[in-house]
C-alpha cells in the first residue's frame, strides 16, 4: 500500500499563475482533506471532501477550488496564484471526520 | 480557529529524559489526537483518547486526558534523538457542516544525544 501521495513535491510559480496539485490514496478511504501549513501557523483546513462527488469549505478556503471525482483522487487547483499562497500543502485521508488521518508527505509551493 | 493549543512551543532536553508536552482546548470534544512531524515530512499519527479515557499508552508514550480542566498531555520516556519532531494535538471541530480535526500550532521537541 502507497497510503497518501502527492504531486508534484516542489513547484515554484508566477504570480497569475494556476496549477492543480494532486492527492491521491489507496485506503478507500471516504474523507480526504488538503491543509496548508506556514511557519508559526500550524496546519490549516483548506477544503476536505466527505465522499466521491461531495466537497466542503474549511478554515482558508478562499483562492482555492478542489474536485473528487473518483473516490481515490482529490484535487487542489489555484486559478491565479498569489504570493500568499507559497506554503507547504498537505493531502490526508481518515474513515470519518474525526477518525485517524494519514498525510501525504507534502507540496512545497513558492509563488514568486 | 485553532481549537488545541501546544504548550511549550518549544522543547530541548537531553536523551534519556522524559519529554511532556501539553495540549489546552476550548469546547467540549469526543476525542483528543496527537500527531507528530519530522522536519519537512508529513504528520504521522501517535495516539488517539477518547473523552471518556484518563490516559492511554503506547511504547514509550503516555497520553493524559483532563475534560474538566480541557486539557491533555503526552508524556515521552526514555527520550532519544529520533524522538526530535514536532508534535501537534487535535481535537474534533466542525466546518460546513462535517466533523472534521483541528490541529494546534504544536511542539517543537529537540532531543540532544
Amino acid at each position: 500500500n502507497a497510503g497518501v501521495t502527492q504531486t508534484p513535491k516542489f513547484r515554484v510559480l508566477k504570480t497569475g499563475q494556476s496549477m492543480t496539485l494532486l492527492c491521491a490514496q489507496d485506503m478507500n478511504h471516504e474523507y480526504m482533506y488538503w491543509y496548508r501549513q506556514d511557519p508559526g501557523m500550524g496546519l490549516r483546513l483548506i477544503h476536505y471532501s466527505v465522499g466521491e462527488g461531495t466537497t466542503a469549505k474549511g478554515e482558508v478556503p478562499d483562492g482555492y477550488n478542489v474536485s473528487r471525482l473518483k473516490k481515490q483522487n482529490f484535487l487542489l487547483g489555484l486559478e491565479s496564484a498569489a504570493p500568499s499562497q507559497t506554503s507547504v500543502y498537505f493531502c490526508a485521508s481518515s474513515y470519518s471526520g474525526t477518525d485517524t488521518q494519514y498525510f501525504g508527505p507534502g507540496t512545497r509551493l513558492t509563488v514568486l | 480557529s485553532q481549537q488545541g493549543e501546544e504548550d511549550p512551543q518549544a522543547l530541548s532536553i537531553q536523551e534519556g529524559e522524559n519529554a511532556t508536552m501539553n495540549c489546552s482546548y476550548k469546547t467540549s470534544i469526543n476525542n483528543l489526537q496527537w500527531y507528530r512531524q519530522n522536519s519537512g515530512r508529513g504528520l504521522v499519527h501517535l495516539i488517539l483518547i477518547r473523552s471518556n479515557e484518563r490516559e492511554k499508552h503506547s511504547g514509550r508514550l503516555r497520553v493524559t486526558l483532563d475534560t474538566s480542566k480541557k486539557s491533555s498531555s503526552l508524556l515521552i520516556t526514555a527520550s532519544r534523538a529520533a524522538d526530535t519532531a514536532s508534535y501537534f494535538c487535535a481535537t474534533d471541530s466542525s466546518y460546513s457542516g462535517y466533523s472534521t480535526l483541528t490541529f494546534g500550532k504544536g511542539t517543537m521537541l529537540l532531543v540532544s544525544p
